[in-house]
């Protein structure tokens, strides 16, 4: 069965440093990686995906991630954060070829940004 | 394209009631899924259909709950004789079948059971 860690239920960061949200997944097979942000009473949406090629990806926003299969890790990145960055995050698998669709996601990391 | 959309947004009811909740889906998606989410918590996977075949329930839809999808557009979710455990914002989201399945979530349902 597959699932997924978030490393730190809260991140708080200052406002123009490094933003670093972590995601461990367990699975047979690599599945396809994504990070959702949801911000208050809202949906979620899609910020990056990864699903073959590149193992680095770029997002919206600035964001970035790096899929390391030897480390089954999909971590978040951004060179500088910015007080509208403030949201919860989500790290989410979904199962390769047609059985796939369901994504199962992880508890979420709150990011706080500090002026 | 206006996106996903959900109704009602809010939705207070008392213990015991049965509630229904719509999901318009991205007029050209065929995949249709319902998550649910509580409190401090990532959405949980309730289940999916693909055009109107309700292809996987997860355990957690226990037999108060049911999902519809007539003539594959639109989607119903009902519960019966609701419970406080129930509170939680209920998410649908849409997808195209394809290589990765983006989903497309809309505002989501917050149900509160006093």
């Amino acid at each position: 069965a597959q699932s997924v860690t978030q490393l730190g239920s809260h991140v708080s960061v200052s406002e123009g440093a490094l933003v670093l949200l972590r995601c461990n997944y367990s699975s047979s097979v690599p599945p396809y990686l994504f990070w959702y942000v949801q911000y208050p009473n809202q949906g979620l949406q899609l910020l990056l995906k990864y699903t073959t090629g590149a193992t680095l990806v770029k997002g919206i926003n600035g964001f970035e991630a790096e899929f390391k299969k030897s480390e089954t890790s999909f971590h978040l990145t951004k060179p500088s954060a910015h007080m509208s960055d403030a949201a919860e995050y989500f790290c989410a698998v979904s199962a390769r070829g047609n059985q796939g669709g369901k994504l199962i996601f992880g508890q979420g990391t709150e990011l706080s940004v500090k002026p | 394209d206006t996106g996903v959309s959900q109704n009602p947004r809010h939705k207070i009811t008392k213990r015991g009631q049965n509630v229904t909740f719509r999901c318009d889906p991205i007029s050209e998606h065929n995949r249709l899924y319902w998550y649910r989410q509580t409190l401090g918590q990532g959405p949980e996977f309730l289940t999916y259909f693909q055009n109107e075949a309700q292809l996987e329930k997860s355990r957690l839809l226990s037999d108060r709950f049911s999902a519809e999808r007539p003539k594959g557009s639109f989607s119903t979710l009902e519960i019966q004789r609701t419970e406080q455990g129930d509170s939680a914002m209920y998410l649908c989201a849409s997808s195209l079948t394809g290589i990765d399945y983006e989903q497309y979530f809309g505002p989501g349902t917050r149900l509160t059971v006093t």
